[in-house]
């Protein structure tokens, strides 16, 4: 069973430009959710979704940044206008939810590296 | 408010047991879950507890309080591999949205 897979690994973009990251469930998964990482501090939730549905995106910065999980292919997280302070690790996870009666762990996957020059 | 604490750094000797301390405040309560994360790299799960009581897991065990709010991860036997970052996380009343501590950077010395 493959893991949560997230490309690319490593982005790297000028200021004004935007990132696109992608990320793919692990199969059977179909809440996904995505983090952002600062070097030296924990993760912070970004947004959850669900196929078709952004469930809650209260972590996500109102401008620029928005998030999708379409009904076919990955997630994607888009960034645009990349400013400095975006350079960071992008996660994401994924879980199979609460309603088939287990705990919903969330499993990460191997992260996206933004730098912006 | 929500928040959880942990500690910034921890240093033991191979073969040691250490006992990672998390101290959590979150609006509702559903569990709470430890993940070892190396550096440059994707946190891995380690462990959740629901219930008060330690939850043993090979060289790992996790300890939860609910009274108290109060977690620790403890790891015996200490390998050179197990230097990394333990990350302490909780659901809030959603179920969905984590909140992590900062993580308590372990480095293991031989």
């Amino acid at each position: 069973n493959a893991g949560v897979m997230q490309n690319p690994r490593h982005l790297v973009r000028r200021r004004g430009q935007e990132a696109r990251l992608r990320c793919s469930p692990m199969k059977g998964h179909s809440h996904v959710y995505w983090y952002r990482q600062l070097p030296e501090e924990g993760l912070k939730f970004m947004v959850y979704l669900q196929k078709e549905n952004i469930i809650d995106e209260s972590g996500m910065p109102k401008e620029r940044f928005s998030a999708e999980f379409p009904k076919e292919g990955p997630s994607i997280l888009r960034i645009q206008q990349v400013v400095r302070g975006d350079s960071a690790a992008y996660f994401c996870a994924s879980s199979p939810g609460w309603d088939r009666g287990n705990t919903d762990t969330q499993y990460f996957g191997p992260g996206t590296r933004l730098t912006v020059l | 408010g929500q928040n959880i604490d942990q500690p910034t750094e921890m240093t033991a000797t191979e073969g040691a047991i250490v006992q990672i301390n998390c101290t959590y405040q979150t609006s509702g309560f559903n569990g709470l879950f430890w993940y070892q994360q190396h550096a440059g790299e994707a946190p891995t799960f380690l462990s959740y507890n629901v219930l008060d009581g330690l939850e043993e897991k090979g060289r790992f065990s996790s300890f939860l309080s609910r009274s108290k709010g109060y977690s620790y991860l403890l790891l015996k036997e200490l390998q050179m591999k197990d230097s990394a970052s333990y990350l302490c996380a909780a659901p809030t009343s959603g179920t969905y949205k984590y909140i992590f501590g900062t993580g308590t950077r372990l480095k293991v010395l031989a």
